[in-house]
């Protein structure tokens, strides 16, 4: 079965300490990867797409890496505006091409 | 202002009453789609449409119903058929199936 998994599932750090989240998946013959920020009560917001295995995006603080088995988003330096929870999601191979599966998210608070 | 709106933001109703959800986007988008979020739990799709007059179910549709008349909107009923309503709905849209989608603020929906 198609797996996404993410870890941790809350995450607290202090004010300008970096740290990495992971999003790691199990589908073959991956589409896309997504990362989504959601602030609470609210829709998630679209971060970055990496399509193949070695690609980076950047955005600020956020820094998005993939590899054949997983996807990273370092946080360099957070600030507690970085406080929310941080979504990914894997756009499935196949037939139906709406298939995108979504990890359950982690949960960052970034103290000051 | 280009976008996603749902309306309302709360919704509280009975059991046993059917009620509709909102979604309008004004982004031109071809393809949108209908996901309920519940604590703990990556997003599960309920309905897609990549096009107008067209709709497919997704992964928990049982409960659910969808039409797409116009291309700007989506709205979702929720009947009494569906087990538990409760939830947070977001919708979404993407240029095509195979980009990015963007979110909605959701719907908080309560039944008591």
């Amino acid at each position: 079965e198609d797996q996404v998994t993410q870890s941790p599932e809350a995450l607290r750090l202090q004010e300008g300490e970096s740290s990495s989240l992971n999003c790691s998946y199990t589908v073959s013959g991956l589409r896309g990867l997504f990362w989504y920020r959601q602030d609470p009560g609210k829709g998630p917001e679209f971060l970055f797409t990496l399509y193949s295995a070695g690609e980076e995006k950047e955005k600020e603080r956020l820094k998005a890496t993939l590899t054949k088995k997983e996807s990273f988003l370092h946080i360099t330096a957070p600030k507690p505006e970085d406080s929310a929870t941080y979504l990914c999601a894997v756009q499935l191979p196949g037939g139906n091409n709406n298939d995108m599966r979504f990890g359950a998210g982690t949960r960052l608070t970034v103290k000051p | 202002d280009g976008g996603i709106t749902q309306s309302p933001k709360y919704l509280f109703r009975k059991e046993g009453q059917n009620v509709t959800l909102s979604c309008e986007q004004n982004l031109n988008h071809d393809a949108m789609y209908w996901y309920r979020q519940d604590p703990g739990q990556g997003l599960r799709l309920i309905y897609y449409s990549q096009i107008v007059n067209d709709f497919q179910k997704g992964d928990i549709a049982e409960g659910y119903s969808v039409s797409r008349e116009k291309k700007e909107s989506f709205p979702l009923t929720v009947t009494s058929a569906q087990k538990n309503p409760t939830a947070f709905y977001l919708c979404a849209s993407s240029m095509t199936d195979l980009y990015e989608q963007y979110f909605g603020p959701g719907t908080r929906l309560t039944v008591t």
